[in-house]
């Protein structure tokens, strides 16, 4: 069973560029989240992907946008860069109408923003 | 709305001496909880999850919680604290009626473990 991988691992951009972290959820789950995990903080609930739409959305700007594929993998887009963007990045994946609850979170991407 | 509270963001403890971390939570449905550990540098491991079945859980690495509804607390115990248990430890909540619901954490207790 694979678990659920993240890419790149770190990444540095530039305020006011755009970047795309990338997440390939684990074998058999259906639905992906995104969590932003600034230093000192608990993740804080981006959004959630299912069958290919978003499922969910927590307080976070539409410069923040995802997406989902056929094979259930993921994209977070984030345009227009700020230095708060600045972040750990968590990937989740899950079963939508299984029998657990919990998610099962990637590594995680570390975005830099300078 | 459905919120946690960690109380203490940094516990220090003498290696072999008990391991408590609070947590209290709110929700207005039945709560689906969780404990996760984050080591440096990694991401988020599930440690344990309360599910409205038995309300002593046991986890990995010899941690238990127990879910008390009249407290709202959900607190975290391990009778004898390991240096490799060094790390930061989340509690978390979610909705108990969807199964993919967003989870919402806490703010976190980072516990250090003395020689």
């Amino acid at each position: 069973e694979t678990g659920v991988t993240q890419s790149p691992t770190h990444l540095i951009k530039t305020r006011g560029q755009q970047v795309t972290l990338r997440c390939s959820s684990q074998s058999g789950h259906n639905t992906v989240s995104w969590y932003q995990q600034a230093l000192g903080q608990g993740p804080q609930f981006i959004f959630q992907y299912y069958r290919e739409e978003e499922n969910g959305r927590g307080n976070f700007p539409p410069r923040f946008s995802g997406l989902q594929f056929p094979n259930y993998s993921s994209e977070l887009n984030v345009n227009a860069l700020e230095l708060d963007d600045s972040a750990l990045y968590l990937c989740a994946s899950s079963l939508q109408g299984g029998l657990t609850y919990e998610q099962y979170f990637g590594p995680g991407t570390r975005l830099t923003v300078t | 709305a459905q919120s946690v509270t960690q109380l203490g963001s940094h516990v220090s403890v003498s290696e072999g001496a008990l391991v408590l971390l609070r947590c209290n939570y709110s929700s207005s449905v039945p709560p689906y909880l969780f404990w996760y550990v984050q080591y440096p540098n990694q991401g988020l491991q599930l440690l344990l999850k309360y599910t409205s079945a038995a309300t002593l859980v046991k986890g990995i690495n010899g941690f238990e919680a127990e879910f008390k509804k009249s407290e709202t607390s959900f607190h975290l115990t391990k009778p004898s604290a390991h240096m490799s248990d060094a790390a930061e430890y989340f509690c978390a909540v979610t909705p108990g009626y969807s199964s993919a619901s967003k989870i919402i954490f806490g703010s976190g207790t980072r516990l250090s473990i003395r020689p």
